[in-house]
């Protein structure tokens, strides 16, 4: 099966500018994650989708960040205006339905250089 | 609440040695217990799971956990290494019910020598 799909792989940005990272999950995987891999850190959940709907945004800095998952499938991450401390590799997980006995499948990420 | 600690931030150890990476958690309910690995430039893999049943647990590319509930350890270990073997591995828990998000160690890098 085709596994998640991430772009950009790279992207580098100033300060305070916009950026928006994109996620296609497995078919049929109805729940998706975005993390935040701070380099020398290990990932930090920022939001978890199930279907279309947000399960878990608690970590997510929303005066900052914003995602979304249309029709229940691919996934849009954005960051707007980014900060230096964002600088970080963003990785698309999905799951079958959630339970975790199953194991997430993650994506390559995208790495974000903010300058 | 959870979380989990790798002690070792990096382990080198020469190739056909074996090598054992630490992992310890604490947790207030029931967790599951992954590891898994980064390879440079990609994300992560699974590399083995414990749910439940017997505590000594095998997965891919001959590595192999035991949890420890005493000792709230989740230890990954591998008998003989190889070059491929050079990567980041990362310890992870998750609740067996309630939200299941993962929280992940900090990672131990492993650099095997020739």
């Amino acid at each position: 099966e085709a596994g998640v799909a991430q772009s950009p792989r790279y992207k580098i940005i100033e300060k305070r500018q916009s950026v928006a990272f994109w996620c296609n999950p497995i078919s049929g995987h109805a729940t998706l994650y975005w993390y935040q891999q701070i380099l020398g850190q290990g990932p930090k959940l920022l939001i978890q989708f199930q279907n279309n709907g947000v399960v878990d945004d608690s970590q997510l800095p929303k005066d900052r960040f914003s995602a979304e998952r249309l029709k229940g499938v691919d996934s849009t991450l954005k960051i707007q205006p980014a900060k230096l401390e964002d600088s970080a590799v963003y990785l698309c997980a999905s799951s079958l339905d959630g339970s975790s006995n199953y194991g997430y499948t993650f994506g390559s990420g995208t790495r974000l250089t903010v300058v | 609440a959870q979380s989990v600690t790798q002690l070792d931030s990096q382990v080198p150890v020469f190739e056909e040695a074996p090598v054992e990476l630490r992992c310890n958690y604490s947790s207030s309910v029931s967790v599951y217990l992954f590891w898994y690995v980064q390879y440079p430039n990609q994300g992560l893999q699974l590399l083995l799971k414990y749910l439940s049943g017997s505590t000594l647990v095998k997965g891919i590319n001959g590595f192999e956990a035991e949890f420890n509930k005493s000792q709230t350890s989740f230890h990954l270990r591998k008998p003989s290494v190889h070059i491929s073997d050079t990567a980041e591995y990362f310890c992870a828990v998750s609740p067996t019910s309630g939200t299941y998000k993962y929280i992940f160690g900090t990672g131990t890098r492993l650099k095997v020598l020739a």
